[in-house]
């Protein structure tokens, strides 16, 4: 139940495209939803996040949606650029505040 | 202060040797939180304090394993005798935190990790 499932596990993008990166959970106490972006030999890095009493969040390029009866939450990249090539996590949380990560995303956007 | 400190950036360690890592949050955070990353895998919780509380532990963290955050500033995590399986890079991290009410939780700012290479 404290799993965070995601995918896919490596995705290819033209410059310009859209990257979409899909995250599920079970635990239905989980109320705080982040993905976080991580260039090699750098910590993770808090992208965007959401709360279930919203379906979507926008900031820039970087969109969440969020689907609580389904318990699946995705993260839209538009426009991709090649600076946007990195691993990206999502992650869930709940009371104690103590994040639970998918197991990643290599993006990478090719020219 | 402009974000989280960890110290040394990488250690390389003989087996059976004790290691120190150092975390400096960031200073109106209360949380601070250790982590695990392996190559490929996302980041695993091992302890989290509120102020100079520690106030979970994971099963990962064997009593090899021993944090402490003293006055609630900065935070030590102690591996002794290390194994070649304590080799990954350990992050810190720092929050802010309530403890209760629809907006207790917030994002997480991570340091640049401490690379432990156990030989």
């Amino acid at each position: 139940q404290q799993q965070v499932k995601q995918s896919p596990q490596s995705l290819i993008v033209q410059k310009g495209g859209i990257s979409i990166i899909n995250c599920a959970y079970e635990n239905t106490a989980f109320d705080y939803f982040p993905w976080y972006q991580q260039f090699p030999g750098k910590g993770p890095a808090l992208l965007i996040a959401i709360r279930p009493d919203v379906s979507e969040k926008k900031e820039g390029r970087f969109t969440i949606s969020f689907n609580k009866s389904a318990k699946q939450f995705s993260l839209h990249i538009m426009d991709s650029q090649p600076g946007d090539s990195a691993t990206y996590f999502c992650a869930a949380s709940g009371a104690t505040n103590k994040l639970i990560f998918g197991t990643g995303t290599l993006l990478a956007v090719q020219p | 202060d402009t974000g989280v400190s960890q110290d040394p950036r990488h250690k390389i360690t003989k087996r059976g040797q004790n290691v120190t890592f150092r975390c400096d949050p960031i200073s109106e955070h209360n949380r601070l939180y250790w982590y695990r990353q392996t190559l490929g895998q996302g980041p695993e919780f091992l302890t989290y304090f509120q102020n100079e509380a520690q106030l979970e532990k994971s099963r990962l963290l064997s009593d090899r394993f021993s944090a402490e955050r003293p006055k609630g500033s900065f935070s030590t995590l102690e591996i002794q005798r290390t194994e070649q399986g304590d080799s990954a890079m350990y992050l810190c991290a720092s929050s802010l935190g309530q403890a209760k009410g629809p907006r207790r939780n917030y994002g997480y700012t991570f340091g640049s990790g401490t690379r432990l290479t156990v030989v």
